[in-house]
């Protein structure tokens, strides 16, 4: 079982700030087969980011995704008010299986 | 437009079976994707719980193979979950979603508290 590990827990930063988020994976994942979303509270999680960096439909240009093999990275260029939520990247693997990330927190700072 | 609507009890008491069924609109089930549950306790991460195949197939997370059973009507267009001998520990946020391999659609969320 491939097991995700989100970093930082929390990431404290200012409008206007580049957020960076990390995932890495236990073991090689295809590209393909990683995905990054995004939670509110009270809402359920929204599909960002598929295939490791091609945007799901809707998603704003900051957000973008990149990485392979274990390291992947979510990259939000300048936080807008609104990106301020909980992230968690996402992989599915042979079996089938889906596994998430523990989740990293954007706060304001 | 997809669009996923959970129902069932939000109080289960300890022992029992949690009982949920997703309504799908939008999209036949029959045409294709895995559907599947997903919860969430409070406070907490995700974790996925099963998923089922159009065709019928099942996949379950290893840690809750034992008491978990996934259904579909493909008649109403839905899908269920049946997770039996509940616990605290059960308490969570269950949604149900498509998949691939990524979730795409989401429904809104249903919070089941186990409790006497």
């Amino acid at each position: 079982e491939i097991v995700l590990t989100q970093s930082p827990g929390t990431l404290s930063l200012s409008p206007g700030e580049r957020a960076t988020l990390s995932c890495r994976a236990s073991q090689s994942v295809s590209s393909s087969y990683l995905a990054w979303y995004q939670q509110k509270p009270g809402q359920a999680p929204r599909l960002l980011i598929y295939g490791a960096s091609s945007r799901a439909t809707g998603i704003p240009d900051r957000f973008s995704g990149s990485g392979s093999g274990t390291d992947f990275t979510l990259t939000i260029s300048r936080l807008e008010p609104e990106d301020f939520a909980v992230y968690y990247c996402q992989q599915y693997g042979s079996s089938p299986a889906w596994t998430f990330g523990q989740g990293t927190k954007v706060e304001i700072k | 437009q997809v669009q996923l609507q959970e129902s069932g009890p939000g109080l289960v008491k300890p022992s029992e079976t949690l009982s949920l069924t997703c309504a799908v609109s939008g999209y036949s089930i029959s045409s294709g994707y895995y559907w599947g549950w997903i919860r969430q306790p409070p406070g907490k991460g995700l974790e996925w719980i099963g998923s089922i195949y159009h065709s019928g197939s099942t996949y379950y997370n290893p840690s809750l193979k034992s008491r978990v059973t996934i259904s579909v009507d493909t008649s109403k267009n839905q899908f269920s979950l049946k997770l039996s001998s509940v616990t605290a520990a059960d308490t969570a946020v269950y949604y149900c979603a498509r998949l691939l391999l990524r979730l795409d659609y989401w429904g809104q969320g249903t919070l089941v508290t186990v409790s006497s």
